[in-house]
């Protein structure tokens, strides 16, 4: 059972665009929603993350949107630059659980020049 | 350090060989994660630390699979008689605890299994 869904898989934007994707979860218990950024080779870096009592949160060109009633948030990424293509992981921890992390499918971005 | 080390960065094994993993979480973290990221970019929960003791485990196959987080020393994954399918990127992450969940990765083990 995939806890989180991620949407699209695949991303591409043209320099300047905006780039958004979706996630959207079902274990109301989750508490705390981050993002990851992966470059090939790396290990995913956290990116920004919010938690349910907050709709939006801003940092630089990225903002997460978040609707705890429809169970979903977004990453938006504004003035997309060709240096944000990545592969995108949303989250989810519940604290019941470890602290573990509950990964999304990944959400491959190209930004064309 | 200020980031997480892992080593090697890549381990090649014949089917059926021991495996062993090593992670160095960053200095003043006391929970250390492992997860597992297969060719589909899923990515699989494998087991946590508070300092040296197993927080949870319920992602481990048990039946190959052991971990141990040791007082002044790395901690290690380690994976007997390895299989086809363990073939992936194994990722350690550490976090600052109490009550932070904010996990830093560290580069990640290759690990092919031939």
């Amino acid at each position: 059972q995939q806890q989180v869904k991620q949407s699209p898989q695949s991303l591409i934007v043209q320099k300047g665009g905006i780039s958004i994707i979706n996630c959207a979860y079902e274990n109301t218990a989750f508490d705390y929603f981050p993002w990851y950024q992966q470059f090939p080779g790396k290990g995913p870096a956290l990116l920004i993350a919010i938690r349910p009592d907050v709709s939006e949160k801003k940092e630089g060109r990225f903002t997460i949107s978040f609707n705890k009633s429809a169970k979903q948030f977004s990453l938006h990424i504004m003035d997309s630059q060709p240096g944000d293509s990545a592969t995108y992981f949303c989250a989810a921890v519940t604290n019941n659980a470890g602290n573990m992390l509950t990964f999304g499918g990944g959400t491959r971005l190209m930004v064309k020049p | 350090g200020e980031e997480v080390a892992q080593t090697p960065k890549h381990l090649v094994r014949g089917e059926g060989q021991k495996a062993k993993l090593y992670c160095a979480p960053i200095k003043g973290h006391s929970y250390v994660f492992w997860y597992q990221q297969v060719l589909k970019n899923e990515f699989k929960f494998l087991i946590s630390f508070q300092n040296e003791n197993v927080f949870d485990e319920t992602g481990m196959p048990k039946e190959r699979f052991s971990a141990k987080c040791l007082p002044n020393s790395p901690c290690s994954l380690e994976i007997q008689a390895t299989k086809l399918e363990d073939s992936a990127v194994y990722f350690c992450a550490s976090s600052h605890s109490p009550g932070s969940y904010e996990q830093y990765f560290g580069p990640g083990t290759r690990l092919t299994v031939t």
